[in-house]
C-alpha cells in the first residue's frame, strides 16, 4: 500500500473553473501536509502548507485537511492555463523527523 | 543568490567517471535533503542532514556519497554510476524541527543527470 496516494490524472478543467485535487495518506498520526506545484522540467514549488483540520486559503488556493478521513485536498479557484502542471502532495508522518513522503502527483490541465 | 541553488544544472557522465553535485541554500535553514526524481516515479528521499548530521540514508547505493560541510552547503559525490541512475537530482532545505511535524521544504532547480 502506497503511503501517499494521488490520482495521476490528467485532470482536465476549463479555464475559470474550480480544480479539485485530492490526496490520501496511510499514517494516521501524520502532522504536516504540503502541496507543491511542478511544471514540466522544473523543480517542485511550494504552494501551500496545512497543519490543522479544516481549510486554509491563500489567494486562489485552498487546502483542506481531514485527519479523521486521512485526506488532504487542494482547490484552485478561477483556474488559469498557467496552472497546468503536476501537483504533488507531501506528508510528514509521525516520528518521521523532518522527512516528507511524496505522492506520485496529479497532472492538471486547464483548457482555455 | 537567493533561495536554493544547485550546480551543475545538467551533467552527462560515463559509468566510470567521478563527479559531484553541489547545493547551496541562502535561506538560513539548518536541514538539507537530497531527492531523486525518475520519470513516472514519486520523489524519492535519498539523504537528510539536520544540524549538519546525517539523520537518514534511505537504502541508497554506496556509489552515492553525501557530504554536508556546513548548514549552507550540501554535496552529492557520484562514482561508477549505472544508466538507471539517470534522473533529476533535487536538493531541498528547511528549518529543523525536533518534533510535532516538520517545516516547509524549499527545492533548488535540480541537476539533470544522464549516465551513459
Amino acid at each position: 500500500q502506497k503511503e501517499v496516494e494521488q490520482n495521476s490524472g490528467p485532470l482536465s478543467v476549463p479555464e475559470g473553473a474550480i480544480a479539485s485535487l485530492n490526496c490520501t495518506y496511510s499514517d494516521r498520526v501524520s502532522q504536516s501536509f504540503f502541496w507543491y506545484r511542478q511544471y514540466s522540467g522544473k523543480s517542485p514549488e511550494l504552494i501551500m502548507s496545512i497543519y490543522s483540520n479544516g481549510d486554509k486559503e491563500d489567494g486562489r488556493f485552498t487546502a483542506q485537511l481531514n485527519k479523521a478521513s486521512q485526506y488532504v485536498s487542494l482547490l484552485i479557484r478561477d483556474s488559469q492555463p498557467s496552472d497546468s502542471a503536476t501537483y504533488l502532495c507531501a506528508v510528514n508522518g509521525h516520528n518521521a523527523g523532518n522527512m516528507l513522503t511524496f505522492g506520485g502527483g496529479t497532472r492538471l490541465m486547464v483548457k482555455p | 543568490e537567493t533561495g536554493v541553488t544547485q550546480t551543475p544544472r545538467h551533467l552527462v557522465m560515463g559509468m566510470t567517471n567521478k563527479k559531484s553535485l553541489k547545493c547551496e541554500q541562502h535561506l538560513g535553514h539548518n536541514a538539507m535533503y537530497w531527492y531523486k526524481q525518475s520519470a513516472k516515479k514519486p520523489l524519492e528521499l535519498m539523504f537528510v542532514y539536520s544540524l549538519e548530521e546525517r539523520v537518514e540514508n534511505n537504502s541508497v547505493p554506496s556509489r552515492f556519497s553525501p557530504e554536508c560541510p556546513n548548514s549552507s552547503h550540501l554535496f552529492l559525490h557520484l562514482h561508477t554510476l549505472q544508466p538507471e541512475d539517470s534522473a533529476l537530482y533535487l536538493c531541498a532545505s528547511s528549518h529543523h524541527r525536533d518534533r510535532g511535524g516538520t517545516y516547509e521544504q524549499y527545492f533548488g532547480p535540480g541537476t539533470r543527470l544522464t549516465v551513459t
